[in-house]
């Protein structure tokens, strides 16, 4: 089956140092992969996707994510964590062959303090 | 530009009633989803609709009706609400083309059924 897991639940990070969340994936073949931002009360925010190439996937506010074929991890980082950068992270993936079904990973709450 | 709006953003009801959650979006996307968000589980896939008067079952289906009677609209009915369809619901578009096209997410309505 099909599935996604993030493993930590929370992650604590200092403004000011880098951090990282994790993702693993188990799915056939090739999938492509996502990383959303969800702000409290708000809809889920598109940060990055892995479609094929560079390993290392820039998106938006200077998060990037690191796409590991043997490993089938995609876990998302930023060199420099700000405080706005608090949020609820979900990792998602897709498969190729599977039209637009995606399966959302439970999330992971990183929260940055000052 | 609105975007992908839903209606209403609460909605408290009791066991039994009939409730319909609206979605609206102005990109004229072909595709468009709905979500259930719970603690522990991330966003599960209810419906998703690929064009007008095309829709099909996702993950969590039962007891959830969907119509697309055009582009813009997809509303989500709850036939006779249950307790355990107490959630947030999100509504999501994505353009038509390759599957590797990212979601936009609506700002999602929480449901109270009593």
């Amino acid at each position: 089956a099909q599935s996604v897991a993030q493993p930590e639940d929370q992650v604590n990070v200092a403004e000011g140092n880098p951090l990282t969340v994790k993702c693993t994936y188990s799915v056939s073949g090739n999938p492509y992969l996502f990383w959303y931002v969800q702000y409290p009360n708000r809809g889920l925010q598109f940060l990055l996707k892995y479609i094929t190439g560079d390993n290392l996937v820039k998106g938006s506010y200077g998060f990037e994510a690191e796409f590991n074929k043997s490993q089938t991890s995609f876990h998302l980082k930023k060199p420099s964590a700000l405080v706005s950068d608090s949020a609820l992270y979900f990792c998602a993936v897709r498969d190729r062959t599977g039209g637009f079904k995606t399966i959302f990973g439970a999330g992971t709450r990183l929260f940055v303090k000052a | 530009d609105a975007g992908i709006t839903q209606s209403p953003r609460y909605k408290i009801t009791e066991t039994g009633r009939q409730v319909t959650l609206m979605c609206h979006q102005t990109w004229s996307h072909s595709y468009m989803f709905w979500y259930r968000q719970d603690l522990g589980h991330g966003l599960r896939l209810i419906y998703y609709s690929a064009a007008a008067d095309i829709t099909d079952k996702g993950e969590v289906p039962d007891g959830y009706v969907v119509s697309r009677s055009k582009t813009e609209n997809f509303p989500l009915t709850l036939e006779s609400a249950t307790r355990s369809q107490t959630s947030v619901y999100f509504c999501a578009s994505s353009e038509s083309g390759r599957s590797a096209n990212e979601q936009f997410f609506g700002p999602g309505t929480r449901l109270t059924v009593l």
